[in-house]
């Protein structure tokens, strides 16, 4: 089945230690996103890519990192992480930003990244 | 901005009762509006969705329809099931011609008992 991976499903990283999460996708999708989900709140954008081009969100700190080396993955870098960072992290698919008839295209979501901090 | 708002839960419903989540949101222009659905320790997955007023988006016996004149995009379903209990999010993106990133509720978290 095409489908949004993500690797692995449980990750725990010490303080201040790099971390990287990554995501795959067989749909052959244009458009990636991450997003950071903290517990019981709604999930909030990072940055996506549209093909190769990234774009980043104003209030997504410096220490979030992204990477898209082809088509069908694409990682998320923490290079120093805080007590702050855990939470899951979404990865999500979209065929493009937009469909032929200027509609939203909706959203594939992975099953997450949970990220603990010690 | 654009902004969604959900009812607070949890909704607590026993099998085969009717379910109502209430969402209303603010926008300018026509954005497209979703249901999305994160069953415990998933992703998030689209319920359904509808992209213009009167719209009615329906799915797994889930129905929503865009409604301009009140702003709201109420999610209902006639007869839930255990199997519903989940976290359920309301959202939208820009509209037609409008790459305005998906804007999320807060969620609601549904639970079902026997």
């Amino acid at each position: 089945d095409a489908m949004v991976i993500q690797n692995p499903r449980y990750q725990v990283t010490q303080f201040g230690k790099p971390v990287t999460l990554s995501c795959s996708q067989t749909l052959n999708h244009n458009v990636m996103y991450w997003y950071q989900q903290k517990s019981s709140q709604a999930p909030k954008l990072l940055f996506h890519y549209y093909d190769k081009d990234f774009n980043n969100e104003a209030d997504t700190p410096d220490n979030f990192q992204s990477r898209r080396p082809n088509t069908s993955f694409c990682f998320l870098d923490i290079r120093s992480p805080g007590l702050g960072d855990a939470a899951m992290y979404l990865c999500a698919t979209s065929r493009d930003l937009l469909g032929q008839d200027g509609g939203n295209q909706p959203q594939h979501f992975g099953d997450g990244t949970r990220l603990s901090i010690l | 901005g654009n902004s969604v708002t959900q009812m607070e839960g949890p909704v607590t419903l026993s099998e085969e009762a009717f379910l109502t989540i209430n969402c209303t949101y603010t926008a300018t222009g026509y954005p497209s509006l979703f249901w999305y659905v994160q069953y415990p320790g998933e992703g998030l997955q689209l319920l359904l969705k509808a992209t213009k007023a009167d719209d009615k988006g329906s799915n797994k016996g889930f129905e929503a329809t865009y409604r301009k004149e009140t702003t709201s995009f109420h999610l209902e379903k006639g007869s839930v099931q255990v199997s519903d209990s989940a976290v359920y999010f309301c959202a939208l993106s820009g509209g037609p011609w409008n790459t305005d990133k998906l804007i999320f509720g807060t969620g609601t978290r549904l639970q079902v008992f026997p």
